[in-house]
């Protein structure tokens, strides 16, 4: 079945500094979708890319999707304690019917 | 618009027992799909739900059952608990017609199932 996979599993960041998390899929994929969980919390609808090689920005954060289609990427600029949390990406199964989420990317910051 | 509204927040059961939680969608949205989520395994697909039927079933035993109401608020059963069942229940609605996977999901806050 399709794979969806996800790294870095963690990443710990000094405020202030980047990240990116890579997001990529056993299959071509239709679009990819972006979500945010904070501690405790549940996940969050970020973004949805569709085009090949379609770059989105909201304020500090760029989505990527790649022009396969079959990869895509997010980096944070200039960190900050709010950008806490895990990251996940999720791609459509057709054949099953459903979104396949990545393990997730746990960002920490630390201040 | 109110999100998407899991109750309860919080349960714990008995091996053996069985358990219902709910989920009301967004209003106007149709989808309602169920996910668990354990730190093992992520966020693994149970079913969705459109227009109260059963649109499409991931791999969970038959003791995992749901139903969706001419409203659109959905119910989610599991059976003859096991301790492994333990995870965040999440329930996401979604606008989208043609299926729960090209369209965003709105996730509610969750029940944390405790098996014990």
């Amino acid at each position: 079945g399709q794979q969806v996979m996800q790294i870095p599993q963690y990443q710990h960041v000094q405020e202030g500094e980047d990240f990116t998390t890579y997001c990529n899929s056993s299959t071509t994929l239709s679009n990819i979708q972006w979500y945010k969980q904070r501690p405790g919390g549940h996940p969050v609808f970020l973004i949805q890319l569709v085009k090949s090689g379609e770059v989105k920005k909201q304020k500090r954060l760029t989505f990527q999707f790649g022009e396969a289609k079959k990869n895509s990427s997010l980096h944070i600029t200039a960190t900050q304690t709010t950008d806490v949390g895990t990251y996940f990406c999720a791609g459509p199964d057709t054949n099953a019917g459903k979104s396949t989420f990545g393990d997730g990317t746990t960002l920490t910051v630390k201040p | 618009k109110a999100g998407v509204t899991q109750t309860p927040r919080y349960l714990i059961k008995t091996r053996g027992q069985q358990v219902t939680l709910s989920c009301s969608p967004i209003s106007g949205h149709r989808s309602v799909s169920w996910y668990q989520q354990t730190p093992g395994q992520g966020l693994q697909f149970l079913f969705e739900y459109f227009s109260e039927t059963q649109r499409n079933k991931g791999n969970f035993p038959g003791r995992f059952s749901g139903r969706q109401f001419s409203n659109s608020r959905s119910e989610m059963n599991v059976s003859t608990l096991e301790l492994g069942d333990s995870a965040l229940y999440l329930c996401a609605s979604s606008a989208g017609t043609g299926g729960s996977y090209n369209s965003p999901l709105h996730f509610g806050n969750g029940t944390r199932l405790t098996v014990t």
